[in-house]
């Protein structure tokens, strides 16, 4: 059974630029969360998706979006980036429904310079 | 503001005693407990979910719960070097049915040969 696939692994991209980060969910799953992971922060909460809508968000300014396909693979935006986005963007998938174990897709690791 | 306390560490335990690790989280109507060990440069592995008070065994994990003191704990028994990680415990505070974990910042744990 594929586990939660993320691309790209990697990114550099300039101040200023947006970039899409992508996740594909374990078959059968229908929720994404997405978090953000730094050195200071620690692991953050961006957003869930289920069932192609937002059903939570954390505290993130608005250059962060996301979304959700029917066939439940997901995307996050980021918009205008600063140098303090620099972080692993991690997703999760899981079956959804509040209790359920979520499973976290190797990262994608990007730098703002 | 709902928070998962952990002790940074580093914890150190010699290999083949118990490793102990603890956190307290803020919101009482919190529902989902989960473990998640995480290597340097890699993703965070899910090894242990609870959702009622007491105690859980998976081989040589045990999770035990108490909401009333809002307080989790992972044992660790028979520690191996490969043990050495950081355990992210973390929290389920969304509510409503949906998913969105908290996350602790981590305890660094060292198991000395």
């Amino acid at each position: 059974k594929a586990g939660v696939t993320q691309t790209p692994r990697y990114l550099i991209k300039t101040r200023g630029q947006q970039v899409t980060l992508s996740c594909s969910p374990i078959s059968g799953h229908r929720s994404v969360s997405w978090y953000q992971q730094t050195p200071g922060q620690g692991l953050q909460f961006l957003f869930e998706y289920f069932s192609e809508t937002q059903r939570n968000k954390g505290n993130f300014p608005g250059r962060f979006s996301g979304r959700q396909f029917s066939n439940s693979r997901s995307e996050m935006n980021v918009s205008t980036l600063e140098l303090g986005d620099s972080a692993l963007y991690l997703c999760a998938s899981s079956f959804g429904g509040g209790t359920t174990e979520a499973f976290f897709g190797q990262g994608t690791r990007l730098t703002v310079v | 503001q709902k928070e998962v306390e952990q002790n940074s560490g580093p914890l150190s335990v010699p290999e083949g005693a118990i490793a102990s690790l603890n956190c307290t989280y803020s919101d009482r109507v919190s529902q989902s407990f989960f473990w998640y060990r995480q290597y340097s440069g890699k993703s965070p592995e899910l090894i242990m979910s609870i959702y009622s008070n007491g105690d859980k065994e998976d081989g040589r994990f045990t999770a035990q719960l108490n909401k009333a003191s809002q307080y989790v704990s992972l044992l660790i028994r028979d520690s191996q070097p490969s043990d050495s990680a950081t355990y992210l415990c973390a929290v389920n505070v969304q509510g409503g049915g949906a998913d969105g974990l908290t996350f602790g910042k981590g305890t660094h744990l060292i198991i000395q040969p």
